[in-house]
Formats: structure tokens, C-alpha cells, sequence
């Protein structure tokens, strides 16, 4: 069965350290997409991508950027992370319903 | 700009009767598509069922159907029979062609199904 697992499922981490987040997918998806989940907002795209080595920035891309390295592999970093970036991240492949994983907890202190 | 919004904030329902949740979404692009989907209280997300803006018959998965009203912008989603195991947050997504690899979310309806 298709596939999207994220790793690490929680993180704690302190302000101005910096942090990744990394997804992958046994779909072979040329689509990947970034998250992120807050109360009263639903989910929102921060980055996707089109296939290896490209990436794109989607509705709320600042303070964050991302890696597509292989076809499989999508990462999610924050450079300098900050409290306002302590939110549920998920990640999912694909191009009709999508494929989600089971979501990163990162809190930020 | 694409916008979807979902007015409800939480339905509760009694088990094996049916709720309709509503969706009402904004684009300019003249083809599209529409999703809903369940997130359990575990945070699992998972892809529920899909309708073509292009399509006029309303998609049915299962005991899910939709209720697609093209000229108000609108996509409901119909459980009937519903189950206690349907206790879930929904969301209801929206794709344009303009702007593909975009999904648009609502900002969810929690649906509580008591016994």
C-alpha cells in the first residue's frame, strides 16, 4: 500500500535553533506537498514540489524552506525556528486525493 | 484568489441517521476539483472522495455522497447511516486548474455521532 512517512512524529525545539523535518513516500508521486495544521485555519501549503530537485513555494513559505533530493524524499527545514512556528506538519504526495502522512508535532520554546 | 469555507464548526448527530456538512468555495479558474476529507482524532488524515467540476452527476464512495450545486458554489458532503466511528473532523479541499498542484482547504466541521 502507498505510503508517506514523516519523521520525527514530535519535536521540541528552541527558538533560533534550526530544524528538519523529512518525509517519504513509496508512491512514486512526482508531487509532494508541506503543511501545516492550526486551529481555525484548516491546513495550509507552505512548500511543494514537482519532482526531484524542484521545489515551490506555496501560500505561507516565509521562514521556512525545502529539499526534494530524490524522488522519495522531501524535507522541511526551519533555518531559525521561532514560537510562532509551533503547529502540526504534514506532509502528502500526489495529485488526486493525496496521500497524507501521519503528521509532526513541533513545538517551539 | 480560491477560497473554501466551512461555516460549521461542529454537528452532533445521533447514530444511524444522516448529516449533511457544508462547503462553499471562490474560484475564477472554469474547471476544478473538489475533496473532502476525514481527519480521526488520532491526527490521521485520510482522502474520503472527489468531484470534477466538469462532472454534473453528484460522486457516491461508499455510505459518502455529494451534494454538488455548481451554479452556488457549493459541495456538500452526505454520510448516511452514519456510525459512531465516523466521529472525525472534516475537511472539505478545493483544487483549480489554474494553479494545480494547489490544494485549498476549509477550515474543517467536527462531526460528533452519538449512539
Amino acid at each position: 500500500e502507498a505510503a508517506v512517512t514523516q519523521s520525527p512524529r514530535n519535536k521540541v525545539a528552541v527558538t533560533g535553533g534550526k530544524v528538519t523535518l523529512s518525509c517519504n513516500q513509496t508512491n512514486n508521486h512526482n508531487n509532494m506537498y508541506w503543511y501545516r495544521q492550526d486551529t481555525g485555519h484548516g491546513l495550509r501549503l507552505i512548500h511543494y514540489s514537482y519532482g526531484a530537485g524542484s521545489t515551490e513555494k506555496g501560500d505561507i513559505p516565509d521562514g521556512y524552506k525545502a529539499s526534494r533530493p530524490s524522488q522519495e524524499n522531501f524535507s522541511l527545514i526551519l533555518e531559525l525556528a521561532t514560537p510562532s512556528q509551533t503547529s502540526v506538519y504534514f506532509c502528502a504526495s500526489g495529485d488526486r486525493g493525496g496521500t497524507f502522512g501521519a503528521g509532526t508535532r513541533l513545538s517551539v520554546l | 484568489a480560491q477560497k473554501v469555507t466551512q461555516t460549521q464548526t461542529s454537528i452532533s448527530v445521533v447514530e444511524k441517521t444522516t448529516v449533511t456538512m457544508d462547503c462553499v468555495y471562490e474560484t475564477r479558474d472554469s474547471s476544478y476539483f473538489l475533496f473532502w476529507y476525514k481527519q480521526t482524532a488520532s491526527g490521521e488524515i485520510v482522502f474520503l472522495i472527489r468531484q470534477d467540476s466538469y462532472k454534473k452527476e453528484n460522486a457516491t464512495v461508499g455510505h459518502y455522497s455529494l451534494n454538488f450545486q455548481k451554479p452556488k458554489s457549493s459541495i456538500g458532503l452526505i454520510i448516511t447511516a452514519t456510525q459512531i466511528e465516523d466521529s472525525a473532523v472534516y475537511f472539505c479541499a478545493m483544487r483549480g486548474m489554474s494553479n494545480y498542484n494547489v490544494l485549498y482547504f476549509g477550515s474543517g466541521t467536527k462531526l460528533t455521532v452519538e449512539p
